[in-house]
């Protein structure tokens, strides 16, 4: 497809168990980026890939999140040892190179932990 | 700092009514650019309009309109005769310029009844 996009679209895992995100860029975009969305907190910014610069990881909200983009395409969002505050709808976005490019999200994962 | 504020939580209006939805930013970053996006109930986050700091003029596109004012520090949104269909959630967002991350308001949830 032309758009970014995500799997899984639905996550439901236990409390202390690891989990995945990925996300799909659109071709050519060689900027991405990973946000989340919960009730409580509105959008946050969490990590930001541009070409082969090191990442924007001020976002990130402990230790047990990272994220990586190989061969600056797919990304994958990895949260260790899960917790309930932790489930949120994440959502990633990517853009042409330039900041004053539009961002074009993704569908989103929708993460439950339970 | 960077910021964005929608004040208006929640705005109901009966179709084919106008109605305005308001942002106001705050940077201290000469360059700049702002951003509405549109959420419906299915969850994704569509764009709709980018505009740069330098670039006042006002735009329209069919029933949506954006008035840009950098001496009010304001990007409103206004969408005439609305539809049913335009009920969504809508964030107005900021990139400052140096950055690549987006600075989201917390979002206007707009209903709009038959």
């Amino acid at each position: 497809g032309a758009g970014v996009s995500q799997s899984p679209s639905n996550k439901v895992t236990e409390k202390g168990k690891d989990v995945e995100l990925r996300c799909d860029p659109i071709s050519g975009h060689t900027a991405l980026y990973w946000y989340r969305q919960s009730l409580g907190q509105g959008l946050e910014f969490l990590i930001y890939f541009q070409g082969n610069s090191a990442p924007d990881k001020s976002g990130l909200p402990s230790d047990r999140f990272s994220a990586e983009r190989t061969g600056g395409s797919v990304s994958t969002l990895t949260i260790q040892r899960t917790q309930q505050e932790d489930s949120a709808v994440y959502l990633c976005a990517s853009s042409s190179a330039g900041n004053q490019e539009t961002q074009y999200f993704g569908p989103g994962t929708r993460l439950l932990v339970l | 700092a960077q910021k964005v504020t929608q004040a208006q939580t929640e705005i109901s209006v009966v179709e084919k009514e106008d109605v305005t939805l308001d942002c106001v930013y705050e940077t201290r970053d000469t360059t700049y650019y702002l951003f509405w996006y549109k959420q419906p109930p299915s969850g994704e986050l569509v764009f709709l309009i980018r505009r740069n700091s330098f670039d006042e003029q006002n735009e329209i596109s069919g029933r949506y309109s954006w008035n840009f004012q950098k001496s009010t520090s304001s990007f409103n949104f206004t969408i005439t005769a609305s539809q049913v269909v335009d009920s969504a959630v809508y964030f107005c967002a900021l990139r400052g310029s140096t950055l690549g991350r987006l600075y989201f308001g917390r979002g206007t949830q707009l209903t709009v009844w038959p």
